[in-house]
């Protein structure tokens, strides 16, 4: 079946230090790649999202860059703060009808 | 706009019981869909619909059945709960499938 690969699991940085998370997909026509992020006990927010038709994308401190050919897709996020610190998860369009998801990423912003 | 609403918030059932887990948007949004998310297995795809009328099976499809008679209305079934279905399940909607989809508040079962 389908399959969105996340890595790493769980990423400790220093305030004011970058992170990335990197997701490979299986679906060669897949052409939506969405972030979210979850604080604990609530419900994923989308964060910024790419569509196949563009490479990078950027929202203030957060990127995500996509590389169709390899078939993978990484989230940037500069000068990280506390309030950072959340899971995030990659997912990627599965037929064009719904979203596949990775495992998540934990990321923990220390001050 | 309420947005993805979900009922109930909270659920304990026993083994063998059934019950069904409502999900309502109010955004007019065609594509709906169901996951459940387990510690460390992330959110995955129970099932999904692209329309009224029209359901399809996700990632994890047994055990669950669903039905889709209302755009605003997507209801996830538990026809014979096992303690294997103890999760949080999450329902979303988005207007189609390169749009932004919008997620419930989640509703937390526990099957003993």
């Amino acid at each position: 079946g389908e399959n969105v690969e996340q890595h790493p699991s769980t990423l400790s940085v220093q305030e004011g230090d970058s992170a990335v998370i990197k997701c490979t997909y299986s679906d060669s026509a897949s052409n939506y790649f969405p972030w979210y992020k979850q604080e604990l006990g609530k419900r994923p927010q989308l964060i910024i999202d790419i569509r196949s038709n563009v490479g990078e994308k950027k929202d203030q401190r957060i990127a995500v860059t996509l590389n169709k050919t390899a078939k993978h897709f990484s989230l940037h996020i500069t000068e990280t703060q506390p309030e950072d610190s959340a899971v995030y998860f990659c997912a990627a369009s599965f037929s064009g009808t719904a979203l596949i998801f990775g495992k998540g990423t934990t990321l923990s912003v220390s001050s | 706009n309420a947005g993805v609403t979900q009922t109930p918030k909270f659920q304990v059932l026993k083994t063998g019981q059934s019950m069904t887990l409502q999900c309502a948007q109010d955004m007019n949004h065609e594509y709906m869909s169901w996951y459940r998310q387990d510690p460390g297995m992330g959110l995955r795809l129970i099932h999904y619909s692209v329309g009224a009328g029209i359901t399809d099976q996700g990632e994890v499809p047994n055990g669950y059945n669903v039905s889709r008679s209302t755009t605003e209305d997507f209801p996830l079934r538990l026809l014979s709960a096992a303690p294997s279905q103890t999760s949080v399940y999450f329902c979303a909607s988005s207007r189609g499938d390169t749009d932004t989809q919008y997620f419930g508040p989640g509703t937390r079962l526990t099957v003993l």
